[in-house]
């Protein structure tokens, strides 16, 4: 099993709403991201987990929560999103390199979410 | 500016042509990735390249690197409808204290 699923594949929320999008893989990956992908942009990194710790966050907004509850899935928590973080959201694992390591295998993709916030 | 150019930023080509792609770093590339993506959907992983003069091909597809240039092209035989899409250069930035950065996208139409 080499995939990345992700659900659900589109989401339209009220920017009162509280929602979760959610990543799961079984290639017994350690290392896991969330990318996020404006129309034409390539994808932007948000966040990354590795051994189910956060390691990595690119300054992304608190409406922005994100949650590994073990080493198979990954979890994004919405609240309080605007217009404007309608945008396709890409969960991604790859073998964990290790700290200050670089990254030496390829990363597996999922589908996307394709978010709408109104 | 990008730390990763692709060009062209798009292309139409008859099936049956060849065409090649080129993505440019910035920096010294530690690792270079390419990566297909159809529209709105997620992205497959194509090959990766880490030495200089590597060169590695899935079918009709061929990737080279060339690390004094800091440059990768991918090279599409005879293309068909299929191949039609967003290709997407990737780079390893671990040794920049960064992450993964991705090139712009290079956006592929194969007319049958």
């Amino acid at each position: 099993d080499t995939e990345v699923t992700q659900t659900p594949k589109h989401l339209v929320m009220g920017m009162t709403n509280k929602k979760s999008l959610k990543c799961e893989q079984h290639m017994g990956h350690r290392a896991m991201y969330w990318y996020k992908q404006k129309a034409k942009k390539p994808p932007e990194l948000m966040f990354v987990y590795s051994y189910e710790k956060l390691s990595i966050n690119e300054s992304v907004p608190s409406r922005f929560s994100p949650e590994c509850p073990n080493s198979s899935l990954l979890n994004l928590h919405l609240h309080a999103l605007q217009p404007e973080d309608s945008a396709l959201y890409l969960c991604a694992s790859s073998q964990d390199p290790g700290a200050g390591v670089s990254v030496n295998t390829e990363a597996f993709f999922g589908q996307g979410t394709r978010l709408t916030v109104v | 500016s990008q730390e990763l150019e692709q060009s062209p930023q798009s292309l139409i080509v008859q099936e049956g042509k060849n065409l090649t792609i080129n993505c440019t770093s910035s920096k010294t590339l530690y690792g270079l990735y390419w990566y297909k993506q159809k529209y709105g959907e997620g992205l497959i992983f194509l090959m990766m390249l880490q030495k200089g003069g590597e060169e590695k091909s899935h079918e009709k597809i061929t990737a080279k690197l060339d690390e004094k240039k800091q440059q990768s092209s991918l090279h599409i035989t005879a293309s068909q409808p299929s191949h039609a899409g967003i290709y997407l250069c990737g780079a390893d930035r671990r040794n920049y204290g960064q992450n993964f950065v991705f090139g712009p996208g290079t956006r592929l139409s194969v007319l049958p």
